[in-house]
């Protein structure tokens, strides 16, 4: 079983501020590690899928690197904006198709 | 194109009745997969699939079955519901490089 583990566990930043988080995760019997965003009462939406240690994606102000050697990965944002306040969650998965998310961290963005 | 389907959307149970989720997916995905989600925690995986007719223990197993008779199907059984299965269940798809697509979700109460 992975042990997925996320910090902060939440974040409060005022618009216009940059911020990042960070999944860590055993570096060992890994395969894949995917970002997604969930917002209340919806579905979590994928964000980053990344595989390779040095991975590096970006999707607007928002993006996220990988290091598979020392377990983790970090997610930013630039620019925070009010609708970018959700819950950020990590998964990480073996080669043989199994998952394991952090508890998320959750962000807040005050205007 | 309707992507991942969850049926019933809602349900409340007493303690000691079964009932079957249904998850439904139409882009021909190998992976599925059965998260719940509690107050204050990320998704924790029941069980999930990696092809039809296979099935796999995930991180909170206990109380709960599943079958992939079909590929676009997979359903997850409560056997006896108990108090502690009160939370809202998520279904997921996913191709083997590309990220998972969620279900909106059922709420399950049991009293």
């Amino acid at each position: 079983i992975l042990n997925v583990e996320q910090s902060p566990q939440s974040l409060h930043v005022q618009e216009g501020d940059s911020t990042n988080f960070t999944c860590s995760f055993p570096s060992s019997n890994f395969y894949a590690l995917h970002w997604y965003r969930w917002e209340t009462a919806k579905s979590p939406e994928a964000l980053f899928v990344m595989t390779l240690n040095g991975d590096e994606k970006k999707k607007g102000r928002i993006s996220a690197t990988l290091n598979t050697k020392e377990g983790y990965s970090y997610l930013y944002i630039k620019g925070s904006q009010p609708e970018d306040s959700a819950t950020y969650l990590c998964a990480c998965f073996t080669n043989a198709g199994k998952s394991t998310f952090g508890d998320g961290t959750t962000l807040t963005v005050k205007p | 194109n309707a992507g991942v389907t969850q049926t019933p959307k809602f349900r409340v149970l007493k303690t000691g009745q079964s009932m079957t989720l249904l998850c439904a997916q139409d882009m021909n995905h190998e992976y599925m997969y059965w998260y719940r989600q509690d107050p204050g925690m990320g998704l924790r995986l029941i069980h999930y699939s990696v092809g039809e007719g296979t099935t796999a223990k995930g991180e909170v197993p206990d109380g709960y079955n599943v079958s992939r008779l079909k590929k676009q199907n997979f359903l997850l059984g409560l056997e006896s519901a108990a108090p502690s299965q009160t939370s809202v269940y998520f279904c997921a798809s996913r191709d083997s490089s590309y990220e998972q697509y969620f279900g909106p979700g059922t709420r399950l109460t049991v009293t």
